[in-house]
């Protein structure tokens, strides 16, 4: 069985300082990972995704993140926060089945 | 491209009523999905398909149904509306299970 938990379902950060969202994950399989952003009242995008190639991925915007098999994580992260980052953030996980499995999100807010 | 298209965006409905929520998609797409996103839940897969006349179920199938007679187009139906089923409703499709998502950018659906 597949999981995703998001630690924080709020994360609250000034502009220009480093953002941390949290993700952890439980699969049976050598699982995909993904993050997507979600801006207010708009569709998804991704962000970032890992597929057993290198452990650290680089996605758009200056967002990152480690893939760390002994920790179950996929942790996001970004040197500096800008007021444009503010939106709802989504870890997901896919085996080798057909199907995704959404995080509940964490609510990202950029104080300037 | 127009990528992936929902329609409609807005749908209100009275209980026990019937509707159908389009998607389509211009990329040759073979998978794409259904998902509903509440507050505080993430996204819900409902429905998917790997293929053209190849569907099946996801984590919230009841209440809807689903067919895909064309690599294009993927509807979901709700046979009889219930409050329950008051959401967003978000079509995704990608090359393949475990690629890239592509997202519509959404259908709000309130059953009253």
């Amino acid at each position: 069985a597949q999981s995703v938990t998001q630690l924080d379902s709020h994360v609250s950060v000034s502009e220009g300082t480093p953002v941390l969202l949290r993700c952890n994950y439980s699969s049976s399989y050598s699982p995909s990972l993904f993050w997507y952003v979600q801006h207010p009242n708009k569709g998804l995008q991704l962000l970032l995704k890992y597929t057993s190639a290198a452990t650290l991925v680089k996605g758009i915007n200056g967002f990152e993140a480690e893939f760390k098999k002994s920790e179950t994580s996929f942790h996001l992260t970004k040197p500096s926060a800008h007021m444009s980052d503010a939106a709802e953030y989504f870890c997901v996980v896919s085996d080798t089945g057909n199907q995704f499995y959404f995080g509940t999100g964490t609510s990202l807010t950029v104080i300037p | 491209n127009a990528g992936v298209t929902q329609t409609p965006k807005f749908q209100v409905l009275k209980t026990g009523q019937s509707m159908t929520l389009q998607c389509a998609q211009d990329m040759n797409h073979e998978y794409m999905s259904w998902y509903r996103q509440d507050p505080g839940m993430g996204l819900r897969l409902i429905h998917y398909s790997v293929g053209a006349g190849i569907t099946d179920q996801g984590e919230v199938p009841n209440g809807y149904n689903v067919s895909r007679s064309t690599t294009e187009d993927f509807p979901l139906r709700l046979l009889s509306a219930a409050p329950s089923q008051t959401s967003v409703y978000f079509c995704a499709s990608s090359l393949a299970p475990n690629y890239e998502q592509y997202f519509g950018p959404g259908t709000r659906l309130t059953v009253t």
